[in-house]
């Protein structure tokens, strides 16, 4: 998974509660993508980053928000879950967004219910 | 809304066999394209990128483009029961913005 793993890779929470989850990678690439896939979907972007504190949205980024304290990690937080963000969430990885070294690696994962 | 449109299958062939597999894009700013696979349950790996028209090939696969057409074709080779996963097609103008297709479902039968 190109060095890149999430944590928790499971979780199960409640309707209401805020839930947090984390991409760490080793390649010290630049640019870090949170997606959730559903099914029937392909895989959506939720935010995304371009350096540490640099952030933007996605096209599906209501009730999620993120943070980059440090090149190697990005945090995904639901403020407030919902059944809705029941989902399977991949973090990715880029070197760059230019042609040719723009292709993004995924982490392995994190199931996330919500109750 | 720029699009990435893919038959979902499931395609099945029989061990030996081409599997040919199909993506089309509507942003014709597209410049990038790949193609990933998922297996159930696991996230999606690289298989191939593609940036200009025509055929590229690695081992067993081909990716195939067309940018007149808007097309995008991954063709496997002496496909094998280890080839039963989801491919995912993806198109990106560059920029963060990559568009993924909902996947088509291989099944190949031994």
């Amino acid at each position: 998974d190109a060095g890149i793993t999430q944590s928790p890779r499971h979780k199960v929470t409640e309707t209401g509660t805020p839930v947090t989850l984390r991409c760490h990678q080793t390649e010290n690439h630049r640019y870090m993508y949170w997606y959730r896939q559903d099914p029937g979907h392909g895989l959506r972007l939720i935010h995304y980053s371009y350096g540490v504190k640099d952030t933007d949205k996605g096209e599906v980024s209501d009730g999620y928000s993120v943070s980059r304290s440090k090149t190697e990690d990005f945090l995904l937080t639901l403020e407030s879950a919902t059944s809705s963000q029941t989902s399977v969430y991949f973090c990715a990885i880029s070197e760059s967004i230019i042609s040719s070294t723009d292709t993004q690696y995924f982490g392995p994962g994190t199931r996330l219910t919500v109750l | 809304q720029k699009e990435v449109e893919q038959n979902s299958g499931p395609l099945s062939v029989p061990e030996g066999a081409i599997a040919s597999l199909n993506c089309t894009y509507s942003d014709r700013g597209s410049q990038s394209f790949f193609w990933y696979r998922q297996y159930s349950g696991k996230s999606p790996e690289l298989i191939m990128f593609i940036y200009s028209n025509g055929d590229k090939e690695d081992g067993r696969f081909t990716a195939q483009l067309n940018k007149a057409s808007q097309y995008v074709s991954l063709l496997i080779r002496d496909s094998q029961p280890s080839d039963s996963a989801t491919y995912l097609c993806a198109a990106t103008t560059g920029g963060f913005k990559t568009i993924f297709g909902a996947g088509t479902r291989l099944f190949v039968k031994a």
